[in-house]
């Protein structure tokens, strides 16, 4: 069956430091790998996501996440941490079928510490 | 050019009532879905349509829940009765036509469904 797994439910960074959500997926073939995040009373917006190429991807905000096809990993990175990063992230995959459905994992809620 | 849209925001009703979400896609895409998130858990897939049909309804969860897409332009979810379980985000995303080497799915701000 396909997966995502997010190991942490939560993460507590302090503001400034570097910050790293985790995700690893179970997935035939070369998925798509996506990062979404939910702030507070807001709906699901896009973060980055992975198609192909480069196994580093710079998407909103500063954050950036590393392909490992080998550890079937997609960990989300940023450098500096600031209060505002405070929100639930999703880490997501779908398959290279035309249309195919977004499989989520379970979300981690990400606190940064003034 | 306007997101994708969805009515109400939040609805708060009681156990055993009708509940109908509504969905508006980005105009011209042929793809719809819905996906919903229960308090603490993934989000999951309920279904995808194509223009009016529908493609994969694997992930509906009983009968209780009803979608439709007459015309093939906006979309609603009937639960009927809502039960207590039902409660969560219910998240609608939509991408262009099959054709494209990758579309990207647009996701609504959800409505949250709060059944007491």
């Amino acid at each position: 069956a396909q997966s995502v797994a997010q190991p942490e439910d939560q993460v507590n960074v302090a503001e400034g430091n570097p910050l790293t959500v985790k995700c690893t997926y179970s997935v035939s073939g070369n998925p798509y790998l996506f990062w979404y995040v939910q702030y507070p009373n807001r709906g699901l917006q896009f973060l980055l996501k992975y198609i192909t190429g480069d196994n580093l991807v710079k998407g909103s905000y500063g954050f950036e996440a590393e392909f490992n096809k080998s550890q079937t990993s997609f960990h989300l990175k940023k450098p500096s941490a600031l209060v505002s990063d405070s929100a639930l992230y999703f880490c997501a995959v779908r398959t290279r079928n035309r249309d195919d459905k977004i499989i989520f994992g379970k979300g981690t809620r990400l606190h940064i510490l003034p | 050019e306007a997101g994708v849209t969805q009515f109400p925001s939040h609805s708060v009703i009681e156990k055993g009532q009708t509940v109908t979400l509504r969905c508006d896609p980005i105009s011209g895409h042929d793809n719809l879905y819905w996906y919903r998130r229960v308090m603490g858990k993934e989000i999951k897939f309920l279904l995808h349509f194509v223009k009016e049909s529908k493609q994969d309804e694997s992930g509906m969860p009983n009968n209780r829940f009803l979608a439709e897409r007459t015309g093939g332009t906006y979309s609603t979810l009937k639960v009927q009765p809502a039960e207590l379980e039902d409660s969560g985000v219910y998240f609608c995303a939509s991408s262009q036509a099959s054709g494209s080497r990758y579309n990207e799915q647009f996701f609504g701000p959800g409505t949250r469904l709060t059944v007491l």
